[in-house]
């Protein structure tokens, strides 16, 4: 079963513009992270929040958590071409020896 | 180049034929893990270990047998391929405790 949800499933802007990914999730966490996923490619890790934490920066990216309400967003501002991608969150449950459950991605198209 | 190497990068098979995927990694990393990703659904962990000699179940094992020989390597074996195995599978590996994963670039399996 799938633990994070992400939302919306696609998502088309130009360049230059901001991209907000929203994910949820079910249960309790350690941390939960980001990757990004280009077109037949692998996961690449973006960036991690612990369930302390609340915002994390890293470059052009912004995180969020809000474990009251089980969910965190992926801001990417300024968006290029490049960034066009698929974009997944992944928790790391108490417990369950480090594994990630995925969600089933966020797919980006950033525009000329 | 540091990273997580899987071999083959595309496969096909024929029902009941039987092969072993080989995820090779380089940075020293206790953890690795085995997923397949399908269109919708996101990446599911068929298999992972906590170390040499270990290996433990994921959320879709059936199938599917692991072995942990060595630190480095980390083989996915199919013993009778079905068509519902037809997937792209992704090794990944990290250190102990929370932290990102890397990941491989996929093995592409069709089964007809």
């Amino acid at each position: 079963s799938q633990q994070g949800e992400e939302d919306p499933q696609a998502l088309s802007i130009q360049e230059g513009e901001n991209a907000t990914m929203n994910c949820s999730y079910k249960t309790s966490i350690n941390n939960l992270q980001w990757y990004r996923q280009n077109s037949g490619r692998g996961l690449v890790h973006l960036i991690l929040i612990r369930s302390n934490e609340r915002e994390k920066h890293s470059g052009r990216l912004r995180v969020t958590l809000d474990t009251s309400k089980k969910s965190s967003s992926l801001l990417i501002t300024a968006s290029r071409a490049a960034d066009t991608a698929s974009y997944f969150c992944a928790t790391d449950a108490p417990g369950t020896a480090s594994k990630l459950t995925f969600g089933t991605g966020t797919r980006l198209q950033v525009t000329l | 180049n540091a990273g997580v190497t899987q071999t083959p990068k595309f496969r096909v098979l024929k029902t009941g034929q039987s092969m072993t995927l080989l995820c090779a990694q380089d940075m020293n990393h206790e953890y690795m893990y085995w997923y397949r990703q399908d269109p919708g659904m996101g990446l599911r962990l068929i298999h992972y270990s906590v170390g040499e000699g270990t290996t433990a179940k994921g959320e879709v094992p059936d199938g599917y047998n692991v072995s942990r020989l060595k630190k480095q390597n980390f083989l996915l074996g199919l013993e009778s391929a079905a068509p519902s195995q037809t997937s792209v599978y992704f090794c990944a590996s990290s250190t102990t405790g929370a932290g990102g994963y890397t990941f491989g670039s996929g093995t592409r399996l069709t089964v007809v």
